[in-house]
């Protein structure tokens, strides 16, 4: 079955620490890809999609995430975290043409420590 | 500004009742989609159209009616057959392959 993989439930870093968010996904062709952030009670925000070409794109608030297609691999990455990114993330796959139905991940919620 | 909104943010209603929770876009796009949030279950999709006096169930469509008369909107009725409804909803639409969200509605049925 068509799955996206997020490993980690929670994950604490400390303010101005990196941060590897992991994201796996189960197809046969290359998906469509996104990274989502929530914050409580709120919608959800794209941070970066990836649809083709550079395996590493960019993202609003300093994030970026590499597609790796010999991994099934997609994770979001920012180099220095900073309080306010404390938050949920999504990543969330799309399987090109049909009705661009959005398979979701469980989620990974991040703490910062201060 | 250019959006989607949700209302209310908050939705109470004793069981059994129907409830209808309301999606507006001014983003001029085809698609709209209803998702539901449960806690460390990611977003499932109830319902999505594609297009006006269209759509179609998604994979939790149980309980759940939508109407799309016009292109701006797509409000959800829960319905009473709907065993669990307490939960997060949200609303998106879409451009090609890229979804936008709303606020959400969060529904607390007692």
């Amino acid at each position: 079955a068509q799955s996206v993989t997020q490993p980690d439930i929670h994950i604490t870093v400390s303010e101005g620490a990196s941060l590897e968010l992991r994201c796996n996904y189960s197809y046969g062709a290359t998906p469509y890809l996104f990274w989502y952030v929530q914050s409580p009670g709120q919608g959800l925000q794209l941070l970066l999609k990836y649809f083709s070409g550079d395996t590493l794109v960019q993202g609003i608030k300093g994030f970026e995430a590499e597609f790796k297609r010999s991994q099934s691999s997609f994770n979001l990455r920012k180099p220095s975290v900073h309080w306010s990114d404390a938050a949920e993330y999504f990543c969330a796959v799309v399987l090109s043409g049909g009705y661009n139905k959005l398979i979701f991940g469980a989620g990974t919620r991040l703490a910062v420590h201060p | 500004d250019g959006g989607i909104t949700q209302s209310p943010k908050y939705l109470f209603r004793k069981e059994g009742q129907n409830v209808t929770l309301s999606c507006e876009q001014n983003l001029n796009h085809d698609a709209m989609y209803w998702y539901r949030q449960d806690p460390g279950q990611g977003l499932r999709l109830i319902y999505y159209s594609q297009i006006v006096n269209d759509f179609q169930k998604g994979d939790i469509a149980e309980g759940y009616s939508v109407s799309r008369e016009k292109k701006e909107s797509f409000p959800l009725t829960v319905t009473s057959a709907q065993k669990n409804p307490t939960a997060f909803y949200l609303c998106a639409s879409g451009s090609g392959s890229e979804q936008y969200f709303g606020p959400g509605t969060r529904l607390t049925v007692t």
